[in-house]
């Protein structure tokens, strides 16, 4: 089956620790993206990659950092300069362009205490 | 960027009725997307209409989009349990990145 994979599905870390959050998919799509979710809200962009070795910088990007270094695999490392870590974390594929809708993975709850 | 902001926020409905969410929008698009998210999942794609369209439909799902209110519409027929789930619209600008902008969702509760 075709998919998106994320793990862990929940995660939990102390403050001032780095965390990778992980995302494949083996859709071939060229495009990937990271959303936070925070509770009661939409879903805010915070990278996205068009195509293997090039990502660029979403809407709140700041505290958080990635690489695609293969086509199936967009991770993304939470670091402590992250103030607000805490949220559920979404990540996304599609085919680039207008046009397409994007799937989604199931997401990682992330909790830093 | 804009986003689109879905109304009402939240929903209560009888199972068989239909449900009726809105999203408007504030600049040009090039085409409006609807997702559902059950609690605590990631999102799944519903329809996507062009600005160019009007109307779509998709099963019990049927979606319209006027550009010169700025303003779509997801109506869902005979409602079920099942489809209790935060529904999301998502824009693209035009002329811009293709990349969507979620609003806040619209939180709808099927009872059976």
């Amino acid at each position: 089956d075709g998919g998106i994979t994320q793990s862990p599905k929940y995660l939990f870390r102390k403050e001032g620790q780095n965390v990778t959050l992980s995302c494949e998919q083996n859709l071939n799509h060229d495009a990937m993206y990271w959303y936070r979710q925070d509770p009661g809200q939409g879903l805010r962009l915070i990278y996205y990659s068009q195509i293997v070795n090039d990502f660029q910088k979403g809407d709140i990007a700041e505290g958080y950092s990635v690489s695609r270094e293969k086509k199936e695999s967009f991770p993304l490392t939470v670091t402590s300069a992250q103030k607000n870590p805490t949220a559920f974390y979404l990540c996304a594929s599609s085919t680039p362009g207008q046009g397409t809708g994007q799937y989604f993975g199931p997401g990682t709850r992330l909790t830093v205490t | 960027s804009q986003q689109g902001e879905e109304d009402p926020q939240a929903l209560s409905i009888q199972e068989g009725e239909n449900a009726t969410m809105n999203c408007s929008y504030k600049t040009s698009i090039n085409n409006l997307q609807w997702y559902r998210q059950n609690s605590g999942r990631g999102l799944v794609h519903l329809i996507l209409i062009r600005s160019n369209e009007r109307e779509k439909h998709s099963g019990r799902l049927r979606v319209t989009l006027d550009t010169s209110k700025k303003s779509s519409s997801l109506l869902i027929t005979a409602s079920r349990a099942a489809d209790t789930a935060s529904y999301f619209c998502a824009t693209s600008s035009s002329g811009g990145s293709y990349i969507p902008t979620f609003g806040r969702g619209t939180s709808l509760i099927v009872h059976p």
